[in-house]
Order: structure tokens, then sequence, then C-alpha cells
């Protein structure tokens, strides 16, 4: 079965601090990937997907990821943190027979310090 | 400007009691889901749908009932029968079903407490 892996439960960085967030995945096939952040109370919103072609995906806010197919990972990186980048994040497969249905890490809580 | 409503905000059941969350999108998107998140488990799929007048159990739909009588609206009901229902329950949508490149939105969520 499809699963992911955050093995960061926490983590907290500097303002402009560079930031990495580790995202391991367990499929079969050719992965469809996602990040998403969430802010206290609020739904998810998506920072960027991977579907295939190049390994490393641009997203919004400044985000990057990098897909590692030899490592099963799927990484979220920012140069340069923001203390409005404190949330919550969430990296997810896309399961099923149409890749749609989202199996979803356990999430890593980011807190920003100044 | 669009997007997914789920009301209400915060709801509060009692014990035996059903309660219907509402979900309703204005994005023409077939395909619609519902989530359950709890501290520290992510999100685990409820049910979803990808037409009117069909859905499919999801990972954890014991407990819980949809419809989808028309295309914007995806109500879920938490029934009695779900003994453990305090969670925060979130509703997406995405074009449809037919392809993982096609992401979710979703809405605010609904934070569902016991009294």
């Amino acid at each position: 079965a499809q699963s992911v892996t955050q093995p960061d439960i926490h983590i907290t960085v500097s303002e402009g601090a560079s930031l990495e967030l580790r995202c391991n995945y367990s499929y079969g096939a050719t992965p469809y990937l996602f990040w998403y952040v969430q802010s206290p109370g609020q739904g998810l919103q998506l920072l960027l997907k991977y579907f295939s072609g190049d390994t490393l995906v641009q997203g919004i806010k400044g985000f990057e990821a990098e897909f590692k197919r030899s490592q099963s990972s799927f990484n979220l990186r920012k140069p340069s943190v923001h203390w409005s980048d404190a949330a919550e994040y969430f990296c997810a497969v896309g399961a099923g027979e149409y890749g749609n249905k989202l199996v979803f890490g356990a999430g890593t809580i980011l807190r920003v310090k100044s | 400007d669009g997007g997914i409503t789920q009301s209400p905000k915060y709801l509060f059941r009692k014990e035996g009691q059903n309660v219907t969350l509402s979900c309703e999108q204005n994005l023409n998107h077939d395909a619609m889901y519902w989530y359950r998140q709890d501290p520290g488990q992510g999100l685990r799929l409820i049910y979803y749908s990808q037409i009117v007048n069909d859905f499919q159990k999801g990972d954890i739909a014991e407990g819980y009932s949809v419809s989808r009588e028309k295309k914007e609206s995806f109500p879920l009901t938490v029934t009695s029968a779900q003994k453990n229902p305090t969670a925060f329950y979130l509703c997406a949508s995405s074009i449809d079903l037919g392809g993982g490149n096609q992401p979710q939105h979703f809405g605010d969520g609904t934070r569902l407490s016991i009294l």
C-alpha cells in the first residue's frame, strides 16, 4: 500500500535561514507527489506538485522540491525562511486507480524564530 | 471568487446525535472528497465522489454517510455510530477523478467536538 513518511514532527529555524522538510514515499509506479501547507484552523493550500519531467519543481511562496526516485524522496526546500512561513506542511502521494486519492504524511510543524 | 465553502466552522454534537457538515463548491469541479484530520496523523479519506449520485468509501467510512444530489454540494453526516467523532473535517474538490495530475482544492474545515 502507498504510504508517506515525514520523519520530522517539528522543525525550528531562524528567520532568513534555509529550510528543508523531508518526505519519503512508498509507491510502486511513478508517483504523483504534492506538498501542501496549512495555517492553524485553516484548510490546505497547494505549494507544488510533481507528475513527471524535470525532477526539480518550483512552487509558490519561493518553495521548491526535488524528486529523487532512487531515494523515494520528495523533499521541500526554501533558501530563506520568513516568519510567515510558520505553519504545518504535508507531503502527499496520489494513490488509487486514478492517482487522485491522496495519501498524506503526518505533517511537519515549522516554527520560525526571529 | 471561486472556492470551497464549509459550514459551520465549529460544531458541537451531543452523544447519540447525528450532525451534518456542509460543503459547497463553485469551481465547477466534478470530484469531491471528505477528509478527517487528527493531530499527528495527517489527513485520512472518508468518502469521495466523482459525479452526481455516485460516491465511494474511503479508508475510514464507518460511522459516516454522504450524499451527492447536486454537483456543487457534498454534505457529510457524522452518525451516532461514529464513536470518536471529535476531529477537524476538510472538504476538497478536483476537476475530476481521471488522472492524478489534478490537485485538490480544500475548504477551511469544520471542527467537530462532543459535548
